[in-house]
């Protein structure tokens, strides 16, 4: 069956240093991949989303990239602040044909250190 | 605009009972989403709507659980003789169409007791 699976359940990073997170898949291919952030007591909310195709995608402080050779995104926060500390989702659907339903993974908490 | 709105946002039940969770989705998106999320866990996926039709309905845990969509808009999620188990938030997200990110409500905190 389809996986997602995130690097670890908690990551302590300190400010203004640059924080990365991992996201792995297994058992499918995905058109594409999202990146989601979650507050406490809330639903997630929409970062960015990236192609199979596209191998970099950039907003302000974040990037995200996809390999599909190691089956792989990353997701970058440059210059943290305390106010990124949150959870992070990836998250992604498989063939578009098939109109796959979007699955996510367990996601990682992110703490960064004033 | 409005965004996705869920209610109640808490629900307290008795084991056994009926409950019924409500989503209204961002006027004009024709997907709409549940799903569930335990403490330190992913959303895990429950049933998935493509205007009236629920276009998959893998992730149901069993056949207590039903969702409905009826005119393509609102959507009802209803779980008959909950379980302690079934204690979690019940998050709902719509979308335009295909390769669109998720918008998702706060979710609605349901606790059987």
């Amino acid at each position: 069956s389809q996986k997602i699976e995130q690097n670890s359940e908690a990551l302590n990073i300190q400010e203004g240093k640059t924080a990365t997170l991992t996201c792995n898949y297994t058992n499918y291919s995905p058109a594409y991949l999202q990146w989601y952030r979650q507050d406490p007591g809330r639903g997630p909310v929409f970062l960015l989303l990236i192609r199979e195709n596209e191998k970099e995608k950039r907003k302000e402080r974040l990037k995200v990239t996809f390999d599909t050779t190691l089956k792989q995104s990353l997701f970058h926060i440059t210059a943290s602040q305390p106010a990124d500390s949150a959870t992070y989702l990836c998250a992604s659907q498989g063939s578009l044909n098939r109109d796959d339903k979007i699955i996510f993974g367990k996601g990682t908490r992110l703490h960064i250190l004033p | 605009g409005a965004g996705v709105s869920q209610t109640p946002s808490n629900k307290v039940t008795e084991k056994g009972k009926y409950v019924e969770l409500r989503c209204d989705p961002i006027s004009g998106h024709t997907a709409l989403y549940w799903y569930r999320q335990s403490l330190g866990q992913g959303p895990e996926f429950l049933i998935y709507f493509q205007g009236t039709g629920a276009a998959d309905d893998s992730g149901l845990p069993n056949d207590r659980f039903f969702a409905v969509r009826p005119e393509g808009s609102v959507s009802t999620l209803k779980i008959q003789r909950t379980e302690r188990g079934d204690s979690a938030v019940y998050l709902c997200a719509s979308s335009p169409g295909k390769v669109s990110p998720l918008h998702f409500g706060n979710g609605t905190r349901l606790t059987v007791t």
